[in-house]
Order: C-alpha cells, then sequence, then structure tokens
C-alpha cells in the first residue's frame, strides 16, 4: 500500500518557469489538499478538494492552480514560478470529505528551490 | 479566520513529563488535532479532540477546554525518539485544516 505518493522529490527552478508536482493517493480518500511548509511559518494550506470536481483556496493559493479530475490524483500547478514559492511542498489526504474528522495522511514532501 | 498559538521550542530530560500548550482562535470550532514532525519527514498523526477532557493514547495524552480555546499535549516517559515538532492544528466551520507554527520539542540524555 503506497499511502500518499509526491514527484518530484526534490526540484530546482528557474524564476519564471512553470512546473507541476504530482500527487497520488492510492486509498480511495475524497479529500486531498496541499500545503508548504517555510521555516518558522508552519504548515500553510494552499488548496483542498473534498472530492473529484471540486477545489476550493485555502490560505495562501495566489501563483498556484489545482485541478480534480479523479479521486486519486491532486496536482499542484505553479504558473511561474518566483523565488518566494522556494518552500518544502507536502500533499495531504483523509478518507472523510471532512478534514474536521479524519487523520490527515502526507505525503513525503517535495523540496522546491526557485532561483 | 484562526489565530493558533504554540511555543517555539521546549527543552527537556529523558524519562520525564513535558505539557505543550496550544491556544486557538477561531471563528467556529469543529476539532483540534496534534501531529508529529521528526527533521526532514512528514507529519504524523498523534491525537485528536472535539470534545472537552483528556484523551489518552499511551505515552501521549492531549486535552482541551473549547470555552478556553486551549489544548495541551502531554508527553511522559520521554525518550530520544520523541525529539521533533509537536503541530497543533484546528478546523473551523469549513474544510480547511489549519496548522499553528509548531513546537520543536528536544529531549536531552
Amino acid at each position: 500500500n503506497a499511502g500518499v505518493t509526491q514527484t518530484p522529490k526534490f526540484q530546482v527552478l528557474k524564476t519564471g518557469q512553470s512546473m507541476t508536482l504530482q500527487c497520488a493517493q492510492d486509498m480511495n480518500h475524497e479529500y486531498m489538499s496541499w500545503y508548504r511548509q517555510d521555516p518558522g511559518m508552519g504548515l500553510r494550506l494552499i488548496h483542498y478538494s473534498v472530492g473529484a470536481g471540486i477545489t476550493d483556496q485555502g490560505e495562501v493559493p495566489n501563483g498556484y492552480n489545482v485541478s480534480r479530475s479523479t479521486t486519486e490524483d491532486f496536482p499542484l500547478r505553479l504558473l511561474s514560478a518566483a523565488p518566494s514559492q522556494t518552500s518544502v511542498y507536502f500533499c495531504a489526504s483523509s478518507y472523510t470529505p471532512d478534514p474536521n474528522t479524519g487523520e490527515l495522511f502526507f505525503g513525503e514532501g517535495s523540496r522546491l528551490t526557485v532561483l | 479566520g484562526q489565530n493558533i498559538d504554540q511555543p517555539t521550542e521546549m527543552t527537556a530530560t529523558e524519562g520525564a513529563i513535558v505539557q505543550i500548550n496550544c491556544t486557538y482562535q477561531t471563528s467556529g470550532f469543529n476539532g483540534l488535532f496534534w501531529y508529529q514532525q521528526h527533521a526532514g519527514e512528514a507529519p504524523t498523526f498523534l491525537s485528536y479532540n472535539v470534545l472537552d477532557g483528556l484523551e489518552e493514547k499511551g505515552r501521549f495524552s492531549s486535552f482541551l477546554s473549547r470555552s478556553k480555546g486551549y489544548s495541551y499535549l502531554l508527553l511522559k516517559e520521554l525518550q530520544m525518539k520523541d525529539s521533533a515538532s509537536y503541530l497543533c492544528a484546528v478546523t473551523d466551520s469549513g474544510y480547511a485544516l489549519n496548522f499553528g507554527k509548531g513546537t520543536s520539542l528536544l529531549v536531552t540524555p
């Protein structure tokens, strides 16, 4: 059972480049989310989805797009990378559509550096 | 919006007991979570409180007072492997789980 799988684990981008961070889960979880983690800032929610075809913004959505065409996949797109987007990104999922009632399962993280 | 406060750092001795506090202000409340995160790794779930009182799970316990907007995580019989960051997270009336900045715990011999 793979759980939550993120790719790539490491990526270096130049300012202005675009890229997609992939997230896939094989637990048939309804809820999926993306966080970024920066030193001294904790985990901050970027976008989340309560099911296929449904997405919503979190605390820091600017500069990021998401889509949820299948239950399994929740990719995060950086449209035009900026140095401020240098961070560690975590994808997380929950078996319940409501994260209020179920624990989050996290992927191993993707470390992104924007030069 | 939400405001979640935790101490930044704590140090404790192996074998001792440590209490990590979390205070929160939120427009609605649907539950409080504690997660553990070792350096360079992903967070992992520790506990969930939705009603007032103490939830015990082995060496770890978590307490919640909704009227005071207060929770704590109690770690007993500390071990070196407990050195990690401990993240408090609360949910409001929506579907977003928001985290505090975390408390870095160092366990010393």
